[in-house]
């Protein structure tokens, strides 16, 4: 299996909504990330986890917060959401190479998120 | 700020002609990388090439790398319609490899 999936695909939530992005992939890799992209533009790394942990905030707002409760899956927990928040949310995973260096990502197809 | 940026923005080519896209970087890296995404959908790596590397070539595609310009240029020969996509360099620095920036991107248009 070399799919990341991403749910749901889209959503749509007011400024004061809880709700959450799921995002799982079972190619054994212990890298997991999550992007913003806003429209016709490149993605911009949120949060990196690595080994379940927690290895890179890109200073993200606090009213996102991610989780990773295991090795396969990854949470985007959104809370409290301005309209500018609205974007695709990315999902990707890769090996973890002892050598640090980058090993390709895999992507989902994203959550077309928009706020309301 | 942007570790990566491409040009030109936009290419519109037609099918069987060979496109050419190019990204600049900033600082040193451990290795470079080219994804494409097809419009709202997520990216596909496409080929990585590493820093002590200067060309590699998968298919229809060929990557260079040249470090002491920090540029590397994309090559699709025989373009078909199918590759209508935005094209994305990314790259790790050196000190940082856990983050992955993405260039400004080409979006590439195939006309049949």
């Amino acid at each position: 299996d070399t799919e990341v999936t991403q749910t749901p695909k889209h959503l749509v939530m007011g400024m004061t909504n809880k709700k959450s992005l799921k995002c799982e992939q079972h190619m054994g890799h212990r890298a997991m990330y999550w992007y913003k992209q806003k429209a016709k533009k490149p993605p911009e790394l949120m949060f990196v986890y690595s080994y379940e942990k927690l290895s890179i905030n890109e200073s993200v707002p606090s009213r996102f917060s991610p989780e990773c409760p295991n090795s396969s899956l990854l949470n985007l927990h959104l809370h409290a959401l301005q309209p500018e928040d609205s974007a695709l949310y990315l999902c990707a995973s890769s090996q973890v190479d002892m050598g640090f260096t980058y090993n390709e990502q895999f992507f989902g197809p994203g959550t077309r998120l928009t706020v309301l | 700020s942007q570790q990566g940026e491409e040009d030109p923005q936009a290419l519109s080519i037609q099918e069987g002609e060979n496109a050419t896209m190019n990204c600049s970087y900033k600082t040193s890296i451990n290795n470079l990388q080219w994804y494409r995404q097809n419009s709202g959908r997520g990216l596909v790596h496409l080929i990585l090439i590493r820093s002590n590397e200067r060309e590699k070539h998968s298919g229809r595609l060929r990557v260079t790398l040249d470090t002491s310009k920090k540029s590397s240029s994309l090559l699709i020969t025989a373009s078909r319609a199918a590759d209508t996509a935005s094209y994305f360099c990314a790259t790790d620095a050196a000190r940082s490899a856990r983050q992955l920036t993405f260039g400004s991107g080409t979006q590439l248009t195939v006309l049949p």
